[in-house]
């Protein structure tokens, strides 16, 4: 079966500041990940995906991701964080069919 | 290409009526897909389809639940009789194969109310 667990639900960061956001995942086999972000009462945007190769993935507005499979991990992270960021981030994991973590909120503080 | 289109919005209904969403995805996606989010939770998986044929549905999708795909293209998502835990957000996704390195793309979704 597959799953993810996102293991902080809320996290504040002062703007300017980096960013991790952690997932952890389980999948039987060689996984494909994602990173959504959603803004409030709106769909999802794919930030990253990993599907092979590079374990250091860029993706969209700045942020990136490392796949570490001895961790079973996905973690993002943002060297400087913009209040524009502020939303709710989804890690998820799959082929066709994606399992999502339950979120965390990113709120930035001025 | 103007991306994965929901329609409605946002939809209010009695609890006992019955309501339909559609999805309009990306042209050139063969696959499709309908998720369900709730308050504080990541999306679930309900169903989907590749082209016009629906290849699996999640125990979720309980037998009031009937989504079609007629032609391939746009898709439609019916719930008969609703009840208060229907209550979510309904989110369609399109794809083209992901073995191709593509993810999903996400509609902004249909807010159901049942009151």
């Amino acid at each position: 079966a597959q799953s993810v667990t996102q293991p902080d639900i809320h996290i504040t960061v002062s703007e300017g500041a980096s960013l991790e956001l952690r997932c952890n995942y389980s999948y039987g086999a060689t996984p494909y990940l994602f990173w959504y972000v959603q803004s409030p009462g709106q769909g999802l945007q794919l930030l990253l995906k990993y599907f092979s190769g590079d374990t250091l993935v860029q993706g969209i507005k700045g942020f990136e991701a490392e796949f570490k499979r001895s961790q079973s991990s996905f973690n993002l992270r943002k060297p400087s964080v913009h209040w524009s960021d502020a939303a709710e981030y989804f890690c998820a994991v799959g082929d066709y069919k994606l399992s999502f973590g339950a979120g965390t909120t990113v709120t930035v503080r001025a | 290409d103007t991306g994965v289109s929901q329609d409605p919005r946002h939809k209010i209904t009695k609890r006992g009526q019955n309501v339909t969403f559609r999805c309009d995805p990306i042209s050139e996606h063969n696959r499709l897909y309908w998720y369900r989010q709730t308050l504080g939770q990541g999306p679930e998986f309900l169903t989907y389809f590749q082209n016009e044929a629906q290849l699996e549905k999640s125990r979720l999708l309980s037998d009031r639940f009937s989504a079609e795909r007629p032609k391939g293209s746009f898709s439609t998502l019916e719930i008969q009789r609703t009840e208060q835990g229907d209550s979510a957000m309904y989110l369609c996704a399109s794809s083209p194969r992901l073995e191709e390195g593509y993810g999903y793309t996400f509609g902004s979704g249909t807010r159901l109310t049942v009151v």
